[in-house]
């Protein structure tokens, strides 16, 4: 089955500066990659999402690259703030748009101001 | 949007008792439910595939006797953890795939065995 890997599992920035996470994943059927934000006790939130027919999108403050040939998908966050911190899970489904949703162990975001 | 009702937010529950977690759907008829666990500081795992009608798909190693999944309606989905143990104690969530990739979250169950 799907396996999804995601790094840093932690992860520091300074007010205003940007963060990346990076993911990978397993199987190539995969075609659907959405990015989801939690605070501690909460659902997870959609952030942003990627289809495998772009490379990449961008929302805001928020883009996602996705290299399917690599099977790497990144997270890049700019102009950092405070309310940013999280923990940002990566994740990946099947070809059906009805398949379950397989998730990266995840990245603990802080951001310092 | 889509919106799915999960309750209850919170139960304590004592070792061997058993516990039911609903959730249902209150927008939208859903035939496939993903059920996920969460331990803390870890990620959401999938616990098994809740299909309307007929029985659940389960992941490897999950204890299909120990979490009975019932789908009787579109719109309702449960989780009953029986004869729970402190082990057991984690954070349950749902979802659902609303079409077009989306899905929707439960708000979650905060499940404590003592």
């Amino acid at each position: 089955g799907e396996n999804v890997e995601q790094h840093p599992s932690t992860l520091s920035v300074q007010e205003g500066d940007s963060a990346v996470i990076k993911c990978t994943y397993s199987d190539s059927a995969s075609n659907y990659f959405p990015w989801y934000k939690q605070e501690l006790g909460k659902r997870p939130q959609l952030i942003i999402d990627i289809r495998s027919n772009v490379g990449e999108k961008k929302d805001q403050r928020i883009a996602v690259t996705l290299n399917k040939t690599a099977k790497h998908f990144s997270l890049h966050i700019t102009e950092t703030q405070p309310e940013d911190s999280a923990v940002y899970f990566c994740a990946a489904s099947f070809e059906t748009s009805y398949d379950k949703v397989i998730f990266g162990p995840g990245t603990s975001l802080s951001v310092i101001p | 949007g889509a919106v799915v009702s999960q309750h209850p937010s919170r139960v304590i529950c004592k070792s061997g008792t058993s516990v039911k977690i609903e959730c249902r759907s209150l927008d939208f008829q859903a035939t496939t439910m993903f059920w996920y666990r969460q331990f803390p500081k870890q990620s959401l795992m999938l616990m098994a595939t809740s299909n309307e009608g007929s029985k659940a798909t389960y992941e490897q190693g999950v204890e299909k006797d120990k979490f009975l999944i019932n789908h009787a309606s579109l719109t309702l989905s449960t989780l009953t953890v029986t004869s729970a143990h402190p082990e057991d104690s984690s954070f349950y969530i749902c979802t659902y795939p609303t079409g077009d990739y989306g899905y929707t979250f439960g708000s979650g169950t905060r499940l404590t065995v003592v």
